[in-house]
């Protein structure tokens, strides 16, 4: 079974400072990695995935996440925020095989960006 | 906009009544998946179908079943709810049944009283 963990539940930063949320996951087998974003009272939107490939993955609206096996993290970065990526972040894991597509999320970053 | 559909967007019922949620896919999109939304839970799988078939299951309740029809919406059936059913229910859809990006509707925000 795979789990994650975001270590941060809410993340306060000033606008156009950098930010790093971070997530780490447990699996036995391998597994392919998203992050997932949630406006309030909007659906999640996909920022990035890692399935294979360079460790480090860049997604929309300047995010990017760097995948460290080792470390087993996927922690996401932004150099410099916007008030507009004021939102709740997801990680997330799907370790394939029998479990298809099934994602297993983490509990949420709420990220609070301040002007 | 995701390109998937929820119906309705809210939905404020009893306990012990059943109610039915509804998703339309995104074109294309053979996946389906069902996901609660809970403040002690947090985003929770509950069930994947693609073209039709069942493909994998999280922790559904069994007052809870799904199905995904030959047009390829789904529907997701709650049954004797009780009030800690109450959550924001997710649809999603992808192209494909495994590592694929998945595109979530806004959700059906269910109230049980």
């Amino acid at each position: 079974a795979q789990s994650v963990t975001q270590l941060d539940s809410q993340v306060p930063v000033f606008e156009e400072a950098p930010v790093e949320l971070r997530c780490n996951y447990s699996s036995s087998v391998s597994v392919y990695l998203f992050w997932y974003v949630q406006y309030p009272n909007q659906g999640l939107q996909l920022l990035l995935k890692y399935l294979s490939g360079s460790t480090l993955v860049k997604g929309i609206n300047g995010f990017e996440a760097e995948f460290n096996k080792s470390q087993t993290s996927f922690h996401l970065r932004k150099p410099s925020v916007h008030i507009s990526d004021t939102a709740e972040y997801f990680c997330a894991v799907t370790a394939g095989g029998t479990s298809y597509g099934k994602l297993t999320f983490g509990q949420g970053t709420i990220l609070t960006v301040h002007p | 906009d995701s390109g998937v559909t929820q119906t309705p967007k809210h939905l404020i019922t009893a306990t012990g009544q059943r109610v039915t949620l509804r998703c339309s896919p995104r074109s294309g999109d053979l996946s389906v998946y069902w996901y609660q939304q809970s403040l002690d839970q947090g985003l929770q799988f509950l069930i994947q179908y693609y073209n039709g078939e069942e493909r994998a299951k999280g922790n559904i309740l069994e007052r809870f079943s799904a199905q995904q029809f030959p047009d390829l919406h789904s529907e997701l059936n709650l049954s004797s709810l009780e009030l800690g059913d109450s959550a924001l229910y997710f649809c999603a859809s992808s192209v494909g049944q495994v590592y694929n990006e998945q595109f979530f509707g806004p959700g059906t925000r269910l109230t049980v009283l």
